[in-house]
């Protein structure tokens, strides 16, 4: 069956210092979807990628879609003490097939 | 509502004992979907619905893991005779639709704790 991978599992950054986590599934993707669960919460869907190489804003995250449609990432510039959780990438047609997420731990 | 709500917030049940979850999906989505995340951070997906009718179950271990979505009335899930391994934290989903490009939105999940 498909299976997403990512790394790093864990990052400890200075705030102010960038992030970035890197998802690799063993299958195409017809899209990849990024989320946020904060610690004791919730996933929330940040944003989802379609088109093969697409790049995507949101303030300072930046969501790449692989040309192969296989990996993607999530950069981070300029971390904050509430970018603080942890980031899953999710891919699958109808389920959701998540990687096993990178948390992101910022010292102020 | 606006928001997937699920209850309870924490079950405790010893061993052996049976667990029911409960989820109420966001007015309007069709697609409820139930998740298992274990405490190493992964997910695991159990079953989905679309509306009343299952709709994927390919996660589901059927032996022990029930699960239900009747009109009007909050979908459930349902584990009998749980086990250790079965503690976990159980979180809903719903979408407008089952296809890919529908964002899923997740209740506050249960956290469910077998002694």
């Amino acid at each position: 069956g498909q299976q997403v991978m990512q790394i790093p599992q864990y990052q400890h950054v200075q705030e102010g210092e960038d992030f970035t986590t890197y998802c690799n599934s063993s299958t195409t993707l017809s899209n990849i979807q990024w989320y946020k669960q904060r610690p004791g919460g919730h996933p929330v869907f940040l944003i989802q990628l379609v088109k093969s190489g697409e790049v995507k804003k949101q303030k300072r995250l930046t969501f790449q879609f692989g040309e192969a449609k296989k990996n993607s990432s999530l950069h981070i510039t300029a971390t904050q003490t509430t970018d603080v959780g942890t980031y899953f990438c999710a891919g699958g047609d109808h389920m959701l097939t998540f990687g096993g997420g990178t948390r992101l731990m910022v010292k102020p | 509502g606006e928001e997937v709500a699920q209850t309870p917030k924490h079950l405790v049940r010893g061993e052996g004992q049976k667990a029911k979850l409960y989820c109420a999906p966001i007015k309007g989505h069709s697609y409820v979907f139930w998740y298992q995340q274990v405490l190493k951070n992964e997910f695991k997906f159990l079953i989905s619905f679309q509306n009343e009718n299952v709709f994927d179950e390919t996660g589901m271990p059927k032996e022990r893991f029930s699960a239900k979505c009747l009109p009007n009335s909050p979908c459930s899930l349902e584990i009998q005779a749980t086990k250790l391994e079965d503690s976990a934290v159980y979180f809903c989903a719903s979408s407008q639709s089952g296809q890919a490009r529908q964002p899923q939105h997740f209740g506050d999940g249960t956290r469910l704790s077998i002694l």
